[in-house]
């Protein structure tokens, strides 16, 4: 059974970076699949944040790409997400996920539990 | 603003047939498939729906997807209290080169 562990600081201050870490259970990050996280602030909907793949390949959500860094470390077999000069706006829940390759449409098929991270000082 | 339209909220009583639209364009539902997810309270969403029309193992039948033109639609037949949850549709955008999420919509089992 495949799991996604979130992990981070639960608070970060304004104009500060935001750091989490997905650990992977279940599954090698180096397998053929993308790698993703998500956010939700509170009360509000999905928004894709960006993804990786295990050859190291980037896609990151435009109104977010030059904030965001994801990177791999297969070592561990976890991935991150780097967040920099945060404000209010970017306090939500942060969900790490894996990307289903080989079917149409690339579902995310497992999910973390989430963790929320608030951005105040 | 999300990319694709959902209605905030839909309800039902038990066992009546609900659907739920999500309304895109050209870009994403016109040219991708469509994944749905639910989200119970409190918890990670769950992969209900992928490529328009297809469920997980272990996904009930009363829940169908289907897609038309740059519209696709999530059924729930048979509803139960435990449908109870936020339901988001998504597809991936060729203009963005990313995903995008509808804005969810609430269902209420009344």
């Amino acid at each position: 059974q495949v799991q996604l562990q979130e992990s981070g600081p639960g608070l970060v201050k304004p104009s500060g970076s935001l750091s989490l870490t997905c650990a992977v259970s279940g599954a090698s990050i180096s397998s053929t699949n993308w790698w993703s996280w998500v956010r939700q602030p509170p009360g509000k909907g999905l928004e894709w944040i960006g993804e990786i793949f295990h050859s190291g390949s980037i896609n990151y959500n435009p109104s977010l790409k030059s904030r965001v860094t994801i990177s791999l470390d297969k070592s561990k077999n976890q991935f991150s997400l780097k967040l920099r000069s945060v404000t209010a706006a970017d306090t939500a829940v942060y969900y790490c996920a894996r990307v289903l390759v080989g079917v149409v449409g690339s579902p995310f098929d497992y999910w973390g539990q989430g963790a929320l991270v608030t951005v105040s000082s | 603003q999300s990319v694709l339209t959902q209605p905030p909220s839909a309800s039902g009583t038990p066992g009546q047939r609900v659907t739920i639209s999500c309304s895109g364009s050209s870009s994403n539902i016109g040219s991708n498939t469509v994944n749905w997810y639910q989200q119970l309270p409190g918890t990670a969403p769950k992969l209900l729906i992928y490529s328009n029309n297809h469920r997980p193992s272990g996904v009930p039948d009363r829940f169908s997807g289907s897609k038309s033109g740059t519209s696709a639609s999530l059924a729930i037949s048979g509803l139960q209290s435990e449908d109870e949850a936020d339901y988001y549709c998504a597809a991936w955008d060729d203009s963005l080169n990313g995903r995008v999420f509808g804005g969810g919509t609430k269902l209420t089992v009344l």
